[in-house]
């Protein structure tokens, strides 16, 4: 049982590069979260979609993208990484609406040089 | 404003002490949830709590709706208790998305 799991898990970019992370959850939920964490912030949502064919901007989504790609899988993609970037990003899903009860990856270390 | 403060935002303990970590929300919600993030980084669900008490061991919280808190206690603390604790809250109304305080960060010394 994986639950959320994320892809990489580390990865090192140089400014203006692109990359794409991944994550899938196999919990048969309908709403999947991309935050990122940053040292004394606590996490800020970038994007979700609160179900499949729907996504929406959250509190920090300038220089990203994403996708719903099915039900299991929600990506996000930096078009030309910044160093402001660099963060830690954690997919979540959840059932969403009013239950909204989360469940998170192991998180992608993200370096922008 | 600040939809989900909690406190205090440091915390450091001597193994075996009892510990109560606080989380006001600004809002009417649906839900509340505790998270504990170790050392390592992982995220681990706590509690999903939207009012009342559940215990977990030497654990429990309490959330109380129509005041606009939760509770986190720890009882008998260890090492392995060391980490930042966050509350998420799910408004009441609106598009239902979970936002979180910034962390209390507990440090627990043997």
């Amino acid at each position: 049982n994986a639950g959320v799991t994320q892809t990489p898990k580390f990865q090192v970019l140089k400014t203006g590069q692109s990359m794409t992370l991944q994550c899938a959850q196999d919990m048969n939920h309908n709403s999947m979260y991309w935050y990122r964490q940053d040292p004394g912030m606590g996490l800020r949502l970038i994007y979700y979609s609160a179900s499949e064919g729907t996504t929406d901007k959250g509190e920090v989504p300038n220089g990203y993208n994403v996708s719903r790609l099915n039900k299991r899988e929600f990506s996000l993609r930096l078009e030309s990484a910044a160093p402001s970037q660099t963060s830690v990003y954690f997919c979540a899903s959840g059932w969403g609406g009013i239950t909204g009860e989360l469940f998170f990856g192991e998180g992608s270390r993200l370096t922008v040089l | 404003g600040i939809q989900v403060e909690q406190s205090p935002p440091d915390l450091i303990l001597q193994e075996g002490a009892n510990s109560t970590l606080r989380c006001n929300f600004s809002d009417s919600v649906n839900n509340l949830q505790w998270f504990h993030q170790n050392p390592w980084g992982q995220l681990i669900n706590l509690f999903y709590i939207p009012s009342g008490t559940k215990q977990n061991g030497r654990l429990s919280a309490t959330t109380v709706a129509t005041e606009r808190y939760s509770l986190l206690y720890i009882s008998s603390s260890q090492t392995t208790d060391s980490g930042v604790y966050f509350c998420a809250r799910v408004p009441a109304g609106g598009s239902y998305i979970p936002t979180f305080g910034r962390g209390t960060s507990l440090i627990v010394h043997p």
